[in-house]
Protein backbone atom coordinates (compact mmCIF):
# COMPACT_ATOMS: atom_id res chain seq x y z
CA UNK A 1 0.00 0.00 0.00
CA UNK A 2 1.59 3.11 -1.60
CA UNK A 3 -0.59 5.68 0.44
CA UNK A 4 0.54 9.27 -0.71
CA UNK A 5 2.90 9.26 -3.57
CA UNK A 6 4.51 12.72 -4.44
CA UNK A 7 6.84 13.47 -7.79
CA UNK A 8 9.15 14.64 -8.56
CA UNK A 9 10.95 15.05 -4.78
CA UNK A 10 13.48 17.83 -5.94
CA UNK A 11 12.92 20.19 -9.03
CA UNK A 12 15.07 23.12 -9.83
CA UNK A 13 12.90 26.33 -11.77
CA UNK A 14 14.01 29.22 -13.52
CA UNK A 15 11.56 32.76 -12.53
CA UNK A 16 8.75 32.60 -14.88
CA UNK A 17 8.98 28.62 -16.03
CA UNK A 18 5.70 26.30 -14.98
CA UNK A 19 5.42 23.06 -13.73
CA UNK A 20 3.14 20.35 -12.35
CA UNK A 21 3.41 18.38 -8.89
CA UNK A 22 1.95 15.53 -9.14
CA UNK A 23 0.13 13.71 -6.47
CA UNK A 24 -1.47 10.32 -5.74
CA UNK A 25 -3.15 8.55 -3.13
CA UNK A 26 -4.59 5.02 -3.23
CA UNK A 27 -6.90 4.73 -0.04
CA UNK A 28 -9.72 6.05 -1.66
CA UNK A 29 -9.63 8.71 0.41
CA UNK A 30 -12.27 12.03 -0.32
CA UNK A 31 -10.53 14.81 0.71
CA UNK A 32 -6.77 15.76 -0.48
CA UNK A 33 -4.96 19.37 0.11
CA UNK A 34 -1.91 20.82 -0.49
CA UNK A 35 0.70 22.26 1.64
CA UNK A 36 3.83 24.40 1.56
CA UNK A 37 5.84 24.05 4.35
CA UNK A 38 8.66 27.03 4.88
CA UNK A 39 11.52 27.72 7.20
CA UNK A 40 10.04 29.27 10.99
CA UNK A 41 6.26 29.43 9.48
CA UNK A 42 3.48 26.43 10.17
CA UNK A 43 2.20 24.36 7.42
CA UNK A 44 -0.46 26.30 5.12
CA UNK A 45 -2.91 25.57 2.97
CA UNK A 46 -2.81 26.13 -0.56
CA UNK A 47 -6.00 24.09 -2.12
CA UNK A 48 -7.98 21.64 -1.03
CA UNK A 49 -10.66 18.93 -2.32
CA UNK A 50 -13.59 17.09 -0.72
CA UNK A 51 -14.28 14.99 -4.13
CA UNK A 52 -13.73 14.25 -7.66
CA UNK A 53 -14.33 17.86 -9.69
CA UNK A 54 -14.66 19.99 -6.13
CA UNK A 55 -11.91 21.82 -5.72
CA UNK A 56 -11.13 25.46 -3.08
CA UNK A 57 -8.82 27.68 -2.48
CA UNK A 58 -6.76 27.64 1.27
CA UNK A 59 -4.80 30.59 2.91
CA UNK A 60 -2.52 31.02 0.37
CA UNK A 61 -3.69 30.15 -3.43
CA UNK A 62 -2.50 32.58 -5.52
CA UNK A 63 0.68 31.61 -8.37
CA UNK A 64 -1.25 27.72 -8.12
CA UNK A 65 -3.95 26.53 -9.97
CA UNK A 66 -5.13 22.84 -8.97
CA UNK A 67 -7.64 20.00 -10.29
CA UNK A 68 -9.77 16.63 -9.40
CA UNK A 69 -10.35 14.95 -12.26
CA UNK A 70 -10.32 11.46 -10.07
CA UNK A 71 -10.45 10.29 -6.74
CA UNK A 72 -7.25 9.34 -6.85
CA UNK A 73 -5.11 12.05 -8.33
CA UNK A 74 -4.53 16.14 -7.22
CA UNK A 75 -2.03 17.96 -9.03
CA UNK A 76 -0.54 21.14 -8.48
CA UNK A 77 0.39 23.91 -11.08
CA UNK A 78 2.73 26.46 -11.07
CA UNK A 79 1.65 28.40 -13.53
CA UNK A 80 4.53 31.18 -13.59
CA UNK A 81 7.26 30.37 -10.74
CA UNK A 82 8.58 33.29 -8.76
CA UNK A 83 11.15 33.02 -5.88
CA UNK A 84 8.73 33.16 -3.21
CA UNK A 85 7.56 29.90 -3.87
CA UNK A 86 10.48 28.07 -3.23
CA UNK A 87 9.75 25.40 -0.43
CA UNK A 88 8.50 22.15 0.36
CA UNK A 89 5.50 20.93 -0.72
CA UNK A 90 3.38 18.17 1.05
CA UNK A 91 0.32 16.90 -0.43
CA UNK A 92 -2.27 15.12 2.30
CA UNK A 93 -5.19 12.86 2.35
CA UNK A 94 -8.23 11.98 4.57
CA UNK A 95 -10.73 9.28 4.34
CA UNK A 96 -13.70 11.98 4.64
CA UNK A 97 -14.17 15.75 4.89
CA UNK A 98 -15.06 15.68 8.22
CA UNK A 99 -11.50 13.74 8.96
CA UNK A 100 -9.97 16.86 7.38
CA UNK A 101 -7.34 16.90 10.65
CA UNK A 102 -6.31 13.42 10.49
CA UNK A 103 -4.42 13.41 7.42
CA UNK A 104 -2.00 11.17 5.63
CA UNK A 105 0.78 13.15 4.00
CA UNK A 106 2.96 12.45 1.65
CA UNK A 107 6.72 12.70 2.01
CA UNK A 108 7.28 16.46 0.22
CA UNK A 109 8.74 18.00 -3.28
CA UNK A 110 11.34 20.27 -2.25
CA UNK A 111 10.95 23.02 -5.15
CA UNK A 112 13.65 25.88 -5.46
CA UNK A 113 12.89 28.84 -8.02
CA UNK A 114 15.85 30.66 -9.17
CA UNK B 1 -7.68 34.62 12.89
CA UNK B 2 -7.53 31.11 14.08
CA UNK B 3 -4.26 31.30 16.13
CA UNK B 4 -1.68 28.21 17.03
CA UNK B 5 1.09 28.93 18.86
CA UNK B 6 3.72 26.22 19.99
CA UNK B 7 6.41 26.46 22.54
CA UNK B 8 8.98 26.05 23.11
CA UNK B 9 10.79 25.70 19.79
CA UNK B 10 13.59 23.88 20.69
CA UNK B 11 13.90 21.11 23.53
CA UNK B 12 16.71 19.04 25.00
CA UNK B 13 16.11 16.06 27.45
CA UNK B 14 18.21 13.31 28.57
CA UNK B 15 17.30 10.05 27.69
CA UNK B 16 14.81 9.21 30.59
CA UNK B 17 14.23 13.02 31.32
CA UNK B 18 10.27 13.24 31.09
CA UNK B 19 9.05 16.73 29.31
CA UNK B 20 5.91 18.53 27.91
CA UNK B 21 5.29 20.47 24.87
CA UNK B 22 2.72 23.13 24.70
CA UNK B 23 0.18 23.74 22.17
CA UNK B 24 -1.76 27.28 23.12
CA UNK B 25 -4.70 27.52 20.83
CA UNK B 26 -7.26 30.43 19.40
CA UNK B 27 -9.99 29.08 17.58
CA UNK B 28 -13.61 29.41 17.07
CA UNK B 29 -15.42 26.84 17.50
CA UNK B 30 -13.01 23.79 18.15
CA UNK B 31 -13.46 20.57 16.30
CA UNK B 32 -10.49 19.06 17.24
CA UNK B 33 -6.94 19.87 17.93
CA UNK B 34 -4.54 17.37 16.40
CA UNK B 35 -0.73 16.31 16.81
CA UNK B 36 1.65 15.25 14.66
CA UNK B 37 5.37 14.32 14.26
CA UNK B 38 7.57 14.74 11.33
CA UNK B 39 11.05 13.74 11.08
CA UNK B 40 13.63 15.10 8.87
CA UNK B 41 12.81 15.08 5.31
CA UNK B 42 9.45 13.14 6.27
CA UNK B 43 5.75 14.45 5.89
CA UNK B 44 4.22 14.86 9.46
CA UNK B 45 2.75 11.87 10.33
CA UNK B 46 -0.89 11.82 12.61
CA UNK B 47 -0.23 10.84 16.26
CA UNK B 48 -3.28 11.89 18.17
CA UNK B 49 -7.01 13.78 18.17
CA UNK B 50 -8.56 15.67 20.82
CA UNK B 51 -12.32 17.10 20.66
CA UNK B 52 -13.13 18.01 23.92
CA UNK B 53 -11.46 19.62 27.37
CA UNK B 54 -10.47 17.00 29.55
CA UNK B 55 -9.44 14.44 26.85
CA UNK B 56 -6.37 12.17 26.95
CA UNK B 57 -4.89 10.27 24.54
CA UNK B 58 -2.29 7.33 24.36
CA UNK B 59 0.58 6.18 22.40
CA UNK B 60 3.55 4.48 23.78
CA UNK B 61 5.48 7.07 25.90
CA UNK B 62 3.19 9.96 24.72
CA UNK B 63 -0.02 11.10 26.17
CA UNK B 64 -2.03 14.91 24.83
CA UNK B 65 -4.32 16.22 26.87
CA UNK B 66 -6.63 19.47 26.15
CA UNK B 67 -7.99 22.24 27.58
CA UNK B 68 -10.19 25.45 26.61
CA UNK B 69 -7.19 27.20 26.06
CA UNK B 70 -4.36 24.54 24.92
CA UNK B 71 -3.41 21.09 24.65
CA UNK B 72 0.29 19.21 25.58
CA UNK B 73 2.48 16.54 24.32
CA UNK B 74 3.66 14.67 27.75
CA UNK B 75 6.87 12.52 26.85
CA UNK B 76 7.63 10.00 29.30
CA UNK B 77 11.21 8.58 29.66
CA UNK B 78 12.01 9.20 26.40
CA UNK B 79 14.24 7.40 23.98
CA UNK B 80 16.46 9.28 21.10
CA UNK B 81 13.96 7.60 18.26
CA UNK B 82 11.61 10.19 20.17
CA UNK B 83 13.76 12.69 18.59
CA UNK B 84 11.32 15.09 16.02
CA UNK B 85 9.66 17.88 15.28
CA UNK B 86 5.96 17.65 16.82
CA UNK B 87 3.18 19.92 15.10
CA UNK B 88 0.26 21.03 16.92
CA UNK B 89 -3.17 21.77 14.40
CA UNK B 90 -6.35 22.83 15.30
CA UNK B 91 -9.35 23.00 13.14
CA UNK B 92 -12.83 25.16 13.85
CA UNK B 93 -16.43 24.83 13.03
CA UNK B 94 -17.10 24.97 9.54
CA UNK B 95 -14.22 24.64 8.31
CA UNK B 96 -12.03 22.51 5.86
CA UNK B 97 -8.62 24.11 7.16
CA UNK B 98 -5.98 23.19 9.69
CA UNK B 99 -3.90 25.95 11.17
CA UNK B 100 -0.79 24.55 12.31
CA UNK B 101 1.85 25.81 14.40
CA UNK B 102 5.36 26.08 13.79
CA UNK B 103 6.28 23.22 15.69
CA UNK B 104 8.67 21.96 19.00
CA UNK B 105 11.63 20.43 17.70
CA UNK B 106 12.55 17.80 20.14
CA UNK B 107 15.93 16.15 20.57
CA UNK B 108 16.65 13.08 23.02
CA UNK B 109 20.53 12.38 23.70
CA UNK B 110 21.51 9.06 24.57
Amino acid sequence: NAGVTQTPKFQVLKTGQSMTLQCAQDMNHEYMSWYRQDPGMGLRLIHYSVGAGITDQGEVPNGYNVSRSTTEDFPLRLLSAAPSQTSVYFCASSRTSGLTGELFFGEGSRLTVL
Amino acid sequence: EDQVTQSPEALRLQEGESSSLNCSYTVSGLRGLFWYRQDPGKGPEFLFTLYSAGEEKEKERLKATLTKKESFLHITAPKPEDSATYLCAASGAGSYQLTFGKGTKLSVIP
